[in-house]
């Protein structure tokens, strides 16, 4: 079966850290690109991080460059998310993502067309 | 950075009605447009790519168009499972933006 399954996720105090992984199976891990993708408490959807499927880029959304560091071990077919001076804005859903692929030419694209079950962090003191 | 904005924020429609959301970027985007579906307490779904492209499994009730700076995502005949909020997304221009999203509900 195809799927992504976060774990890491749980309650953390203001400033403190959390790392994030997520375990894929049923396709070529190796072969493509991943994304963390977060969701606060009733609002919408953010993208947080992309990772290269052999991790040589890396791009983050602005509100999160220099705190968090996106990661993957192909070896072990895991993606992950370090996170590091968390504040109560970084509270969300985090959601792991595969991002699509064009067979036809070989290119990737950013849009996710698998996502895990997500994993809650809650920032608070 | 390319902001989306989706409109309306929510609808609410009888089963069987034509259901039209549309999406603005701030800038031009091509066809590097994706809609998700999510329904309540679940996970976001792939509902359409390139602007118009189903994926494999989505019902052919569901249809997108546009191109450029305004996309479309129809319903063509509303049924009670399609409850949610619908999410476009760029995927031309880092950062990757979402739109606000539309929750659609059944009258």
């Amino acid at each position: 079966e195809v799927q992504l399954v976060e774990s890491g996720g749980g309650l953390v105090q203001p400033g403190g850290s959390l790392r994030l992984s997520c375990a894929a199976s049923g396709f070529t891990f190796r072969s493509y690109w991943m994304s963390w993708v977060r969701q606060a408490p009733g609002k919408g959807l953010e993208w947080v991080a992309n990772i290269r499927h052999d991790g040589s880029e890396k791009y983050y959304v602005d509100s999160v460059k220099g705190r968090f560091t996106i990661s993957r071990d192909n070896a072990k077919n895991s993606l992950y998310l370090q996170m590091n001076s968390l504040t109560a804005e970084d509270t969300a859903v985090y959601y792991c993502g595969k991002l699509g692929y064009d067979f036809l030419t070989g290119h990737s694209h950013w849009y996710f067309d698998l996502w895990g079950r997500g994993t809650l962090v809650t920032v608070s003191s | 950075d390319s902001q989306m904005t989706q409109s309306p924020s929510s609808l609410s429609a009888s089963v069987g009605d034509r259901v039209t959301i549309t999406c603005r970027a701030s800038q031009d985007i091509s066809d590097f447009l994706a809609w998700y579906q999510q329904k309540p307490g679940k996970v976001p779904k792939l509902l359409i790519y390139a602007a118009s492209t189903l994926p494999s499994g989505v019902p052919s009730r569901f249809s997108g168009s546009g191109s450029g700076t305004d996309f479309t995502l129809t319903i063509s005949s509303l049924q009670p499972e399609d409850v949610a909020t619908y999410y476009c997304q760029n995927y031309d221009y880092a950062p990757w933006t979402f739109g606000q999203g539309t929750k659609v509900e059944i009258k």
